[in-house]
């Protein structure tokens, strides 16, 4: 597609239940973000992938969530036994590796835990 | 490491008025891009308006402009006769230019500033 694809748009779970997210870059975007944003605030950062270098996945909140992408194509955000506190938009990004371009945003996955 | 700082979380301007959003950063690099992004309620991220700090000409993209000042590593955001449309949050961000001792290039981000139009 031409723009970065996230999939599911909204998803309602149940407290206790893992959840995933998915995230379809621009093709040939080698770099991807995922950020988490509260209503009204700030993009909270969680994890970076550039490349084939490792990510960096210091801004993950806990050991309940992970992130996963295989070379530069589609990646996966997995939230483990998931909290209240989970509860916000998920938004990914994609851009080419270095240089003046900007960052391709994907319309965002709202999570509701309940 | 970088910082963005952007120092107003809300302004409200009237309609067709002018409104300048404020960023500083900090950095100890030469070359580097600095991004405005809009997050209008819709919450698609859509950019604005871009600058290299190699450039000395400030970049202008119809009626949004902004005022880059390297020395004082200041990155204001001028919005001329503003409009409804122009309702959202606005971002501001720093990345990296290539450097050969360096593989680090993500996005660094402001908290923000929601702006507001009063018709």
């Amino acid at each position: 597609g031409a723009g970065v694809s996230q999939s599911p748009s909204n998803k309602v779970t149940e407290k206790g239940k893992d959840v995933e997210l998915r995230c379809d870059p621009i093709s040939g975007h080698t770099a991807l973000y995922w950020y988490r944003q509260r209503l009204g605030q700030g993009l909270e950062f969680l994890i970076y992938f550039q490349g084939n270098s490792a990510p960096d996945k210091s801004g993950l909140p806990s050991d309940r969530f992970s992130a996963e992408r295989t070379g530069e194509s589609v990646s996966t955000l997995t939230i483990q036994r998931t909290q209240q506190e989970d509860s916000a938009v998920y938004l990914c990004a994609s851009s080419l590796l270095w240089g003046n371009t900007e960052a391709f945003f994907g319309q965002g996955t709202r999570l509701t835990v309940v | 490491a970088q910082t963005v700082t952007q120092s107003q979380p809300e302004m409200s301007v009237q309609e067709a008025e002018t409104v300048t959003l404020s960023c500083t950063y900090d950095t100890s690099e030469s070359d580097y891009y600095l991004f405005w992004y809009k997050q209008p309620p819709s919450r698609q991220m859509i950019l604005v308006i871009r600058q290299e700090a190699y450039k000395q000409q400030n970049a202008t993209e119809n009626r949004f402009s902004v005022n880059f000042q390297k020395a004082a590593k200041s990155f204001s955001l001028k919005i001329s006769d503003s409009q409804l449309g122009d309702a959202a949050m606005y971002f501001c961000a720093y990345r990296s230019a290539w450097r050969s001792d360096s593989s680090n290039y993500q996005l660094i981000w402001g908290a923000g500033t929601k702006l507001i139009i009063k018709p």
